[in-house]
C-alpha cells in the first residue's frame, strides 16, 4: 500500500516563529511532491510543488526534499494566524498513468497570538 | 487568474437518488480529475479524464460512478443510487499538459440522508 504519512498535530507555534511541517513517503519511485493547505470546510490550496532534491524557496515558504530519505517538509518563515491551516503533503503515484495524486492527512497547524 | 469552478456547493439528496456534480475546468487545462473526502479523512482519488475518456479509476469508483465532459467546459460526476457513504466533500481538479500540478475546485459537499 502507498502511503503518505504526516503527523495531524495539531502543531501550535508563535506568531513570528517558523512553522515546520514533515511528511514521509513509502513509494521510493515518486517523483512530484506537493504542499496543499485547507482551511476547515475548503478545498486544498497548492502552495508548493518540488521535484528534486534540496530546497525550493517562494516568499515565506520553503519545500525541502530529500528522495534517499523520502522525506517532504515545509517550513513556514514568519508565521501569520492566516497560516493556520490543515496542510497536506501530497505525492504522485508512479504507477498511475494519469499522475494521480496521493495525499497525506495533513498536519493541523496553528499560530498562536 | 483562472479557477476551477463547481456546482453546487451543497446538494442534499435521498439515499437511492440520483445525483449530478458539475465542474468546469480551467480553460486550456486537459487532465481532470475527481477526489472525495469523507469528514475528517484523507483526500482520495476517484477517477482521472483525458482525452474524452477515463484514464483511470480507484477501486470507489465502482458501477454506481460515472463521468462526462458532456461539452467542451463541463466535467461532470454521476453518483448514480446514492448511499449513505457517499456523504463526502467531492472535489474536480484540472491540470495542464507537460504539468504536474493539479489545482481544485471549491468542492461540493454531498449529504445522503
Amino acid at each position: 500500500q502507498k502511503e503518505v504519512e504526516q503527523n495531524s498535530g495539531p502543531l501550535s507555534v508563535p506568531e513570528g516563529a517558523i512553522a515546520s511541517l514533515n511528511c514521509t513517503y513509502s513509494d521510493r519511485g515518486s517523483q512530484s511532491f506537493f504542499w496543499y493547505r485547507q482551511y476547515s470546510g475548503k478545498s486544498p490550496e497548492l502552495i508548493m510543488s518540488i521535484y528534486s532534491n534540496g530546497d525550493k524557496e517562494d516568499g515565506r515558504f520553503t519545500a525541502q526534499l530529500n528522495k534517499a530519505s523520502q522525506y517532504v517538509s515545509l517550513l513556514i518563515r514568519d508565521s501569520q494566524p492566516s497560516d493556520s491551516a490543515t496542510y497536506l503533503c501530497a505525492v504522485n503515484s508512479v504507477y498511475s498513468s494519469a499522475s494521480k495524486i496521493i495525499f497525506g492527512s495533513g498536519t493541523r497547524l496553528s499560530i498562536r497570538p | 487568474e483562472p479557477e476551477v469552478t463547481q456546482t453546487p456547493s451543497h446538494q442534499v439528496t435521498q439515499m437511492g437518488q440520483e445525483v449530478i456534480l458539475r465542474c468546469v475546468p480551467i480553460s486550456n487545462h486537459l487532465y481532470f480529475y475527481w477526489y472525495r473526502q469523507i469528514l475528517g479523512q484523507k483526500v482520495e482519488f476517484l477517477v482521472s479524464f483525458y482525452n474524452n475518456e477515463i484514464s483511470e479509476k480507484s477501486e470507489i469508483f465502482d458501477d454506481q460512478f460515472s463521468v462526462e465532459r458532456p461539452d467542451g467546459s463541463n466535467f461532470t460526476l454521476k453518483i448514480r443510487s446514492t448511499k449513505l457513504e457517499d456523504s463526502a466533500m467531492y472535489f474536480c481538479a484540472s491540470r495542464r499538459a507537460f504539468a504536474r500540478e493539479q489545482f481544485f475546485g471549491p468542492g461540493t459537499r454531498l449529504t445522503v440522508l
